[in-house]
């Protein structure tokens, strides 16, 4: 079964700065998957990013980059010149077979104007 | 494209009644997935259907059950209600075609209160 770890609970920044929200994983698949979600206070999951244990390059998207590094387990996120808007919970979710998702514990970002 | 829609946005109840709630996905996705996030537990996969069929299912009491129409809406619904089933169920479509799937869209969310 896959593990998901993200061992920041809450991250403090300060607008415009860039920040690295960390996860780890763990599992004995040779393919699988890692999400970034972010959950603002509405309760909706927004989609940011996707990293495929395939893929060749690191994933990005817009202001959002996956640090990929197989051989530490780890697919940390990066928000390049973080917004107000950025303030929000963020998970890092693995993804199980094709029908399951595996959800880290989240870490709650906020950031300071 | 409309995205998910999760019926009714909050919803509370009493303990020992029942609940069902709903999920419509996107169009053309015929996977639907439910979860349960509290304070306590964080985020957990309930079950997931794929064409009427129920291919995965969590670790959760026999109360807990869903079920999936022909048009690919989906359906769960929690009996006999405890005060521990307080939580914001969440439902994702996705699509997927011969094996190789293309994301999750997650609905709003339905916050359930058990008083």
């Amino acid at each position: 079964a896959q593990k998901i770890t993200q061992t920041q609970p809450g991250m403090f920044v300060q607008e415009k700065e860039a920040v690295t929200l960390d996860c780890t994983y763990d599992t004995s698949d040779p393919s699988y998957g890692l999400f970034w979600y972010k959950q603002p206070s509405s309760g909706e999951m927004i989609f940011l990013i996707y990293q495929g244990s395939y893929d060749q390059q690191n994933a990005t998207e817009g202001r959002y980059s996956l640090n990929f590094q197989k051989a530490r387990k780890s697919a940390n996120l990066v928000i390049s010149a973080s917004q107000l808007g950025d303030s929000a919970m963020y998970f890092c979710v693995g993804i199980q077979g094709a029908q399951k998702l595996v959800f880290g514990q989240g870490t709650r970002l906020t950031i300071n104007p | 494209k409309a995205g998910v829609t999760q019926t009714p946005r909050y919803l509370i109840k009493t303990r020992g009644q029942q609940v069902t709630l709903s999920c419509s996905p996107i169009s053309g996705h015929r996977s639907v997935s439910w979860y349960q996030q509290t304070p306590g537990q964080g985020l957990q996969f309930l079950f997931e259907y794929f064409s009427e069929t129920q291919r995965n299912k969590g670790n959760f009491p026999g109360r807990f059950s869903g079920r999936q129409f022909s048009n690919s809406r989906s359906e769960m619904n929690v009996s006999t209600l405890e005060l521990g089933d307080s939580a914001l169920y969440l439902c994702a479509s996705s699509l997927a075609i011969g094996g190789q799937f293309y994301g999750y869209t997650f609905g709003s969310g339905t916050r359930l209160t058990v008083v």
